[in-house]
This record gives structure tokens, C-alpha cells and sequence, in this order.
């Protein structure tokens, strides 16, 4: 594809809701990345696909998020029984290759926990 | 460890002005990998540039300019000639040493007014 992309956008969960964000990498992008961003801070890293194996998860906040990337394209990061905490933005990001590649980002999904 | 600062919180300049963005790496790595990227208020991360640390040279992208000194860790950017458009925030970002994962400053907001 053109770029990365993800769905939803915007997404209103109640607290205690799971949620699942999706991200559609560039096509033929080997790693994708995902990061979490507050309001008013930089985005911090989650979590880092090679292909399907999940290589680096040391950013996930909890056990409640997960991710998922199982035929090597398409990733889901799932968050259960969500938090007011987790109200941010989840940025998507794929590189070509491994090693220090330029990351090209997605749009992001603004999560709000009411 | 390694250490992004950005000490510029937010600029505000009038259109046409030149800005400089600052930016300081402090590693123990002998080789990394920097980064510019620009927020602009629709969210998406868009990559400017991508450094590494064995090449100095400073380069010129139209209005844009980096300035790159392994002497003082700095990598600096230059907006020639500011634009509305250039409205955003700028992120400085190093690889970690050893992972695949990016560092992000905590931005640096620009505002250019008309």
C-alpha cells in the first residue's frame, strides 16, 4: 500500500472494555512497530514485530495489552478490560528491513477510556 | 544509557524567519542512528531525515537544513525561510544502542505566524 494504515481512528471505550486496534503495514515491510503517545509527550515504544515473531515486547505497560501479528502483515494490539490510563494515541510504524531502517508511521488510533 | 534532550519546549516565530531546533544525543555508542520527524496538528508522524553517526556532513533539503556535530552530540535542524505550514511538533529520535526500538524527545513545538 501508499502508506501505513489503521483503524479505527478514534475509538470511546467504557472502562473495563477490551479494544482491538489493527494496523496495516507498507506492503513488503519486514517490521512493524507499535507506540503508545500521551497527550503533549513523545511517542513510546510498545512493542516490535519481525515478520511474525513478536522480538520486543519490554514496552507493553501490562499484561492487558497484546499483540499480534500472525501472518507476518496485518497487526492487532489488543488491550483488555481497558483503563482511563490507557486513553492515547497508538502509533503503527513499518520498516523495510531490520536493523535501524526508517520507521514511516501510521495516523494512529486516539483511544478515549471514559 | 542514552539521552534525547530537546530543550526548546515550544518557538514561536513570524513567517519567513529562519528556526533552528536543537537537539542532543548522549550515548556511549560509537555507532547510532538519529532521526527528525514532524507532527504537524493532524497527527501523523511524517520521517524527515535519518542520520548516522559516521557521517558529519551536514545536508540541505530545500528549506531544511541538519547540522550534525559528534563532537557535542548535537543533531540540529534548520527551517530556512519558515512557513505556516511548518506549524508542527519536531521530534528528535535516536535508535536505542542494541534494540530496534526509537527514543523520542519530548518535541519541540513550533508555531509560525502569518
Amino acid at each position: 500500500g501508499a502508506g501505513v494504515s489503521q483503524s479505527p481512528r478514534y475509538k470511546v471505550a467504557k472502562r473495563g472494555q477490551d479494544v482491538a486496534l489493527r494496523c496495516d503495514p507498507i506492503s513488503g515491510h519486514v517490521s512493524l512497530f507499535w507506540y503508545q503517545q500521551a497527550l503533549g509527550q513523545g511517542p513510546e515504544f510498545l512493542t516490535y514485530f519481525q515478520n511474525e515473531a513478536q522480538l520486543d515486547k519490554s514496552g507493553l505497560p501490562s499484561d492487558r495489552f497484546f499483540a499480534e501479528r500472525p501472518e507476518g502483515s496485518v497487526s492487532t494490539l489488543k488491550i483488555q478490560r481497558t483503563q482511563q490510563e490507557d486513553s492515547a494515541v497508538y502509533l503503527c510504524a513499518s520498516s523495510r528491513d531490520r536493523w535501524k531502517e526508517t520507521q514511516y508511521f501510521g495516523p494512529g488510533t486516539r483511544l478515549l477510556v471514559l | 544509557a542514552q539521552k534525547v534532550t530537546q530543550a526548546q519546549t515550544e518557538i514561536s516565530v513570524v513567517e519567513k524567519e529562519d528556526v533552528t531546533l536543537d537537539c542532543v544525543y548522549e550515548t556511549r555508542d560509537t555507532t547510532y542512528y538519529l532521526f527528525w520527524y514532524k507532527q504537524p496538528p493532524s497527527g501523523e508522524l511524517v520521517f524527515l531525515i535519518r542520520r548516522n553517526s559516521f557521517d558529519e556532513q551536514n545536508e540541505i533539503s530545500g528549506r531544511y537544513s541538519w547540522n550534525f556535530q559528534k563532537s557535542t552530540s548535537s543533531f540540529n535542524f534548520t527551517i530556512t525561510a519558515s512557513q505556516v505550514v511548518d506549524s508542527a511538533v519536531y521530534f528528535c529520535a535516536p535508535y536505542q544502542g542494541g534494540s530496534e526500538k526509537l527514543v523520542f524527545g519530548k518535541g519541540t513545538k513550533l508555531t509560525v505566524n502569518p
